[in-house]
């Protein structure tokens, strides 16, 4: 079956850092790749995605490019702001028919930038 | 704006009781909705897919019978926690599928608490 592994956080950085958060999956096929952020006491939000090999997405200064070679999709930023605080989820959904949108998600990864 | 609502985020109610929460699209019609659950500091684990105008697929240890879902209409999915307890509190997020921008939106979320 699908799975997608996260690395562990918390994650603690200073303002302006750089920032990466690593995404690894599993999956048959060619899934779609996505991640997900929720800020304190909200849903998620999409932040970007990618749904074939090669593809970069990016929002708001994060990128992930959707690596078949070492099944990864990596999260990253040049510069993190307080803003950016919240639990990132790197997720996957098989591609296509009536599975598309039935997400795994990873266990999460919880950022905190300081001042 | 949000595309997709959920209601209601917050929720308390006493053991024994049943709790509906909705879901909705706003501005696509969604043949397709996928109901979430998250535990604190957890990921989100998929508990049902809802498909309009038929039952909904449950994934597998989710209790069907407890975790009445309904997707009556093509902008609205209804999970019905019935007769609810302690341990059934938690945060539940539906998401749905937008086949024109073929994206999936999250709703806010609903906290439910059994008291």
């Amino acid at each position: 079956g699908n799975s997608v592994t996260q690395m562990e956080g918390p994650v603690t950085l200073s303002e302006e850092a750089f920032l990466t958060i690593n995404c690894t999956y599993t999956a048959t096929g060619y899934p779609s790749l996505f991640w997900y952020v929720q800020y304190p006491g909200e849903g998620l939000q999409l932040l970007l995605k990618a749904t074939k090999a090669d593809d970069k997405g990016s929002n708001k200064g994060f990128e992930a490019t959707y690596r078949k070679e070492t099944t990864s999709f990596h999260l990253e930023k040049g510069s993190v702001q307080v803003s950016d605080s919240a639990v990132y989820f790197c997720a996957l959904s098989s591609a296509g028919g009536t599975s598309y949108g039935k997400l795994t998600f990873g266990q999460g990864t919880i950022l905190t930038v300081h001042p | 704006g949000a595309v997709v609502s959920q209601h209601p985020s917050w929720v308390i109610c006493k053991s024994g009781t049943s709790v509906k929460i909705e879901c909705r699209s706003l501005d696509f019609q969604a043949t397709t909705m996928f109901w979430y659950r998250q535990f604190p500091k957890q990921s989100l684990m998929l508990m049902a897919t809802s498909n309009e105008g038929s039952k909904a697929t449950y994934e597998q240890g989710v209790e069907k019978d407890k975790f009445l879902i309904n997707h009556a209409s093509l902008t609205l999915s209804t999970l019905t926690v019935t007769s609810a307890h302690p341990e059934d509190s938690s945060f539940y997020i539906c998401s749905a599928r937008d086949p024109g921008r073929n994206t999936i939106y999250f709703g806010e979320g609903s906290w439910l608490t059994v008291v």
